[in-house]
């Protein structure tokens, strides 16, 4: 069964540290990993893409990266502030379909 | 650019009435579209894709059905709503399996 883990649940956190998300997943056989971030009531926006063939993506002060072959994924992200508090989610795309993990969220203390 | 659109936004229905939620891509041709459901508290479960008109698969057994009566046009639609059936949808595309899942800003649906 292809299942998504995300560690920790909730995190929180005070203004400017840094901070990494985790992510796991059972098959390894991706064809990519990609990161959303969720407000709430909101839909998902997309922060990241990585394809399987990939080690790593970075977008500003997001760094997202993949090991397919022990099946996780980190994301990276640099002095946190406020406004990045949200859900962060990841899921992993198994041909048609792509399996979500349950979140992280993220809450950043001014 | 390519947009998503899906409404209503929220949507209250009693139990045992129908329900037609839309989807519409703008700016691509012959997109991938999903229907996911969010529970309160819960990771998303996919409910239906289509990879082109008239093809949809079904992931999960339930109350639901779903239909692509045109190249970017996706529908939800139940012939009658249970209480169980209460929840966040979100609709989304993509292009081919490399491309980046993109979701619509969803339907919070409550059943009473």
């Amino acid at each position: 069964k292809q299942e998504v883990t995300q560690i920790p649940a909730a995190l929180s956190v005070p203004e400017g540290e840094n901070l990494v998300l985790n992510c796991s997943f059972t098959d390894s056989a991706i064809y990519n990993l990609q990161w959303f971030r969720q407000d709430p009531g909101k839909g998902l926006t997309s922060l990241l893409l990585i394809q399987s063939s990939q080690r790593e993506q970075t977008s500003g002060r997001l760094n997202a990266s993949l090991d397919k072959s022990s099946g996780r994924s980190t994301l990276y992200i640099a002095a946190s502030q406020p406004g990045d508090s949200a859900t962060y989610l990841c899921a992993v795309r198994y041909g048609n379909k792509l399996v979500f993990g349950a979140g992280t969220i993220l809450r950043v203390k001014s | 650019s390519q947009t998503i659109h899906q409404w209503p936004a929220t949507l209250v229905q009693p139990v045992g009435s129908p329900l037609s939620l839309e989807c519409t891509v703008e700016g691509t041709s012959n997109p991938n579209l999903y229907w996911y459901r969010q529970a309160a508290g819960r990771g998303l479960q996919l409910l239906f894709y289509s990879v082109g008109i008239g093809q949809i698969s079904s992931e999960v057994p339930q109350n639901l059905s779903a239909s692509r009566p045109q190249d970017r046009q996706f529908i939800l639609s139940s012939k009658k709503l249970l209480l169980s059936d209460s929840g966040f949808y979100l609709c989304a595309w993509s292009g081919h399996f490399n491309s980046p899942l993109h979701f619509g800003n969803g339907t919070r649906l409550t059943v009473t």
